[in-house]
């Protein structure tokens, strides 16, 4: 099994640009997050799916978009880039069963906005 | 008040010493308690999870869920210097909260 697989690892974009950072899991699970990682700021949830079809916000969703086709991928869009999205970010998925949530992730992708 | 605080550190022991790093929390609602471990430019990994109260080991780290305190720990014994790296604890109710992390550095 290979995990959680995020693509690209790097990338610069300039400020207007839009992009999408990939993310596949092949463990099968329903639940699939997109986190931010900022210094002193931990990781922060943007957005987040229980299951093909069905995304919801997480805490900073502006900027972002997702969407769910399959269980296996979670796509993150970013519509416009800005320098306040420069960042790593992380993908992760879980079984998540009633409060059991435990989480893995991906390597990540380590974003520039120029 | 927050719902998990964790202390950034950094954390500096020497090689062999005994790590003790915590977290407390708010909301008596979290009974999954996990700690991951990210090192530099790497993604976060797990490392343990326990379910409510008390301990569990594996190998030379032990997780302790204290619910009646809402305080977390997590011991590392014989520590070295690839232990060197971020440990960060999380919890859930219908969500999952993380701390935001403590750097840890062990010193040949």
């Amino acid at each position: 099994n290979a995990g959680v697989t995020q693509t690209p690892k790097f990338q610069v974009l300039k400020t207007g640009q839009s992009m999408t950072l990939q993310c596949a899991q092949d463990m099968n699970h329903e639940y699939m997050s997109w986190y931010r990682q900022d210094p002193g700021m931990g990781l922060r949830l943007i957005h987040y799916s229980v299951g093909a079809g069905i995304t919801d916000q997480g805490e900073v969703p502006n900027g972002y978009n997702v969407s769910r086709s399959t269980t296996e991928d979670f796509p993150l869009r970013l519509l416009s880039a800005a320098p306040s999205q420069t960042s790593v970010y992380f993908c992760a998925s879980s079984y998540a069963q009633g409060t059991e949530n435990i989480q893995y992730f991906g390597a990540g992708t380590r974003l520039s906005v120029l | 008040q927050k719902e998990v605080e964790q202390d950034p550190g950094p954390l500096s022991v020497p090689e062999g010493a005994i790590v003790s790093l915590n977290c407390t929390y708010s909301n008596s609602a979290f009974q999954y308690f996990m700690w991951y471990r990210q090192y530099s430019r790497k993604g976060p990994e797990l490392l343990m999870y326990t379910y409510s109260s008390g301990n569990k080991e594996d190998g030379r780290f032990t997780a302790q869920v204290d619910k009646s305190s809402k305080y977390i720990s997590l011991f590392i014994r014989d520590s070295q210097p690839s232990d060197s790296a971020t440990y960060l604890c999380a919890m859930t109710d219908d969500k999952i909260i993380f701390g935001k992390g403590t750097r840890l550095h062990i010193l040949p």
